[in-house]
């Protein structure tokens, strides 16, 4: 069983919509939860970061944490052909070492 | 400007050959990370480095080598005992401390090829 799992759609949404996404995991040791925005052929672009179960919210962008049932959720709001991407979950423990990722979830908002 | 700068963007190599990927960063972070990433794939940490002159394997480290003998500087040779090297190659960065290591920075990444 993978550590995280997480469909890589494509997902395709008109523009307005409100978008979910999500990633689930199987290690309980995760503590630290992060959604990453990729275009492209470019690098990574940290969007949210979330310690334990709880929500967070920034502008259009909301992340859920759900702990106990090993599920994490990124919602955008009004979505925009601009946020067409790829969304990688990221998570780790405690420890000094890297990031795990989910395998990402291509995103089209259609205009 | 701060960031993370990678080069080359594009690089390609003929089987047998060792190759090496630049990565500098004038963020003042501490730490710095090497991840690969394949098509359709999630990123998998190659090695990484919490001080200068000390490094750790990450979870595919086999047939690559790093050195850390600069803060700002993070290399990674790719050698001819790695298998499949054709991958896009992220490095990123990220402050010392509990929070400061979870949050990562990414460079633009290099598109390795083999040939």
């Amino acid at each position: 069983q993978k550590e995280v799992e997480q469909d890589p759609g494509p997902l395709s949404v008109p523009e307005g919509a409100i978008v979910s996404l999500n990633c689930t995991y199987s290690n309980s040791a995760f503590q630290y939860f992060m959604w990453y925005r990729q275009y492209s052929r470019k690098g990574p672009e940290l969007l949210m970061y979330t310690y334990s179960s709880g929500n967070k919210e920034d502008g259009r962008f909301t992340a859920q944490v759900d702990k106990s049932s090993k599920y994490i959720s990124l919602f955008i709001r009004d979505s925009q052909p601009s946020d067409s991407a790829t969304y990688l979950c990221a998570m780790k423990g405690g420890g000094a070492d890297g990031l795990t990722f989910g395998k990402g979830t291509h995103l089209i908002i259609q205009p | 400007d701060g960031g993370i700068t990678q080069s080359p963007k594009y690089l390609f190599r003929k089987e047998g050959q060792n190759v090496t990927l630049s990565c500098e960063q004038n963020l003042n972070h501490d730490a710095m990370y090497w991840y690969r990433q394949d098509p359709g794939q999630g990123l998998r940490l190659i090695y990484y480095s919490q001080i200068v002159n000390d490094f750790q394997k990450g979870d595919i480290a086999e047939g690559y080598s790093v050195s850390r003998e600069k803060k700002e500087s993070f290399p990674l040779t790719v050698t001819s005992a790695q298998k499949n090297p054709t991958a896009f190659y992220l490095c990123a960065s990220s402050m010392r401390g509990l929070r400061g290591r979870n949050e990562q920075f990414f460079g633009p990444g290099t598109r390795l090829t083999v040939l």
